[in-house]
C-alpha cells in the first residue's frame, strides 16, 4: 500500500521567516496531495492542494510543489506569522479499486512560530 | 449547514464493552470515511463508503465495523474494545471521490478504552 513519509516532525522557525515542509510517497499511482492544517484539539483543515498532472500550486502565503519522478511534495509557507503555528499533515490518495480512494497520511510536523 | 457532526465528543469505555460512533452529514456528499489519529501517527484509514448501503476496507479495520444505512449517516462499531483502540476518531465526507474533491472533517470523538 501507499507510504508517506514526512519530515521534519518539528520545525521552529521566526516569525517573518519562511518555512517548508517535505513529503515523499510510494505508490505511483497516487494522484492527488492534500495538506492539512490541525490545530491543538480541532479537526484537520484543509489548506491547500495538489494534483499529479500540477506542478506547482500557491494561495497566497502558501505554495505547493510537486515531484512526481522523484515522488515528493513539499509545503512551503511565507513570511509566516503567530497563526501559522500547528500541526501540518501531508496525504496522498490511496488507488482503490472500489473507486473511493482514501488518504494516507503523513505523520506530521508541529510548526512553531518564533515571534 | 452544519457540515459533518460526530456523537459522542467524549466516551470512556471498559474493556469488552461495545459501542457505537455515529457520523451525519448534511452536504449531499456520496463518499464518507473513518479515520482513527495516534499521537505521532497521523491518520489512518479504517474503514470508507461510496454510497448508501455500500462500506469497505481502509488500513487498519481490524476490530471495527460500519455500516451506511443512509446516505447522511456513517456508523463505527466497536464489538469488543480493547485498550490499543484508545484514540481520536475522525470522520469524513466528499462530494465524490476524494481526488477531485475535498474531504471534510468531523470534529473527533475522543475514545479511551480501560
Amino acid at each position: 500500500g501507499e507510504n508517506v513519509e514526512q519530515h521534519p516532525s518539528t520545525l521552529s522557525v521566526q516569525e517573518g521567516d519562511s518555512a517548508v515542509i517535505k513529503c515523499t510517497y510510494s505508490d505511483s499511482a497516487s494522484n492527488y496531495f492534500p495538506w492539512y492544517k490541525q490545530e491543538l484539539g480541532k479537526r484537520p483543515q484543509l489548506i491547500i492542494d495538489i494534483r499529479s498532472n500540477v506542478g506547482e500550486k500557491k494561495d497566497q502565503r502558501i505554495a505547493v510543489t510537486l515531484n512526481k519522478t522523484a515522488k515528493h511534495f513539499s509545503l512551503h509557507i511565507t513570511e509566516t506569522q503567530p497563526e501559522d503555528s500547528a500541526v501540518y499533515f501531508c496525504a496522498a490518495s490511496i488507488r482503490s479499486g472500489g473507486g473511493a480512494d482514501g488518504l494516507t497520511f503523513g505523520k506530521g510536523t508541529h510548526l512553531i512560530i518564533q515571534p | 449547514n452544519a457540515g459533518v457532526t460526530q456523537t459522542p465528543k467524549f466516551r470512556v469505555l471498559k474493556t469488552g464493552q461495545s459501542m457505537t460512533l455515529l457520523c451525519a452529514q448534511d452536504m449531499n456528499h456520496e463518499y464518507m470515511y473513518w479515520y482513527r489519529q495516534d499521537p505521532g501517527m497521523g491518520l489512518r484509514l479504517i474503514h470508507y463508503s461510496v454510497g448508501e448501503g455500500t462500506t469497505a476496507k481502509g488500513e487498519v479495520p481490524d476490530g471495527y465495523n460500519v455500516s451506511r444505512l443512509k446516505k447522511q449517516n456513517f456508523l463505527l462499531g466497536l464489538e469488543s474494545a480493547a485498550p490499543s483502540q484508545t484514540s481520536v476518531y475522525f470522520c469524513a465526507s466528499s462530494r465524490t471521490s476524494f481526488s477531485y474533491n475535498e474531504q471534510f472533517f468531523g470534529p473527533g470523538t475522543r475514545l479511551t478504552v480501560l
